[in-house]
């Protein structure tokens, strides 16, 4: 078990260019969520994933945010025409959903700045 | 939008003393949990308590929750000051999905 990965840990762009961040879940867990958290806040939610299926997107989520799971593994995020209010860290998370929703393992996150 | 909120949002105590910070929430839970994240790095879930539970404990750690005030508090006893970090309580309404509160940053004074 070597945790939840993220990759990169730090992305600085220029605004209007697309961003891409991976996270590599705990190789049993079935659910992967991604996470968005500002200085001073509490993680807010985005989206989350069972196997490769995406089952819920925050309505906060613009269509400029894409999400992808494929074959239920690792997950990317993506992020196109970048604006300066997209700065920020961005958690993942992965669980095992069985009969109960049980805790959430964190990655260490990316932290995005766009200038 | 997020669920809870914590309080009080900073707590400055000296090592050796108690900690206690609380949450609110809006809805029905089917759980509650605490995070704790050091500056700069992901969450680390501390404890997880039902909605049929009114206290738990783990270690220096000791929650309550009161559904009918859609309230919980978190204690840790005998600070040290490695317990410096933000603490964040999440609720589970659906078992789809967690929402955080706006944390409590604690500091322990060695």
């Amino acid at each position: 078990d070597t945790g939840v990965s993220q990759n990169p840990r730090h992305k600085i762009t220029k605004r209007g260019q697309n961003v891409t961040f991976r996270c590599d879940p705990i190789s049993e867990h079935n659910r992967l969520y991604w996470y968005r958290q500002t200085l001073g806040q509490g993680p807010e939610f985005l989206t989350y994933f069972q196997n490769e299926a995406q089952l819920e997107k925050s309505r906060l989520l613009s269509d400029r945010f894409s999400a992808e799971r494929p074959k239920g593994s690792f997950s990317t995020l993506e992020i196109q025409r970048t604006e300066q209010g997209d700065s920020a860290m961005y958690l993942c998370a992965s669980s095992f959903w069985g009969l109960v929703n049980e805790k959430l393992f964190f990655g260490s996150g990316t932290q995005l700045s766009v200038l | 939008s997020q669920q809870g909120e914590e309080d009080p949002q900073a707590l400055s105590i000296q090592e050796g003393e108690n900690a206690t910070m609380n949450c609110s929430y809006k809805t029905s839970i089917n759980n509650l949990q605490w995070y704790r994240q050091n500056s700069g790095r992901g969450l680390v879930h501390l404890i997880l308590i039902r909605s049929n539970e009114r206290e738990k404990h783990s270690g220096r750690l000791r929650v309550t929750l009161d559904t009918s005030k859609k309230s919980s508090s978190l204690l840790i006893t005998a600070s040290r000051a490695a317990d410096t970090a933000s603490y964040f309580c999440a609720t589970d309404s659906t078992g789809n999905q967690f929402y955080f509160g706006t944390g409590t940053s604690l500091t322990v004074i060695p």
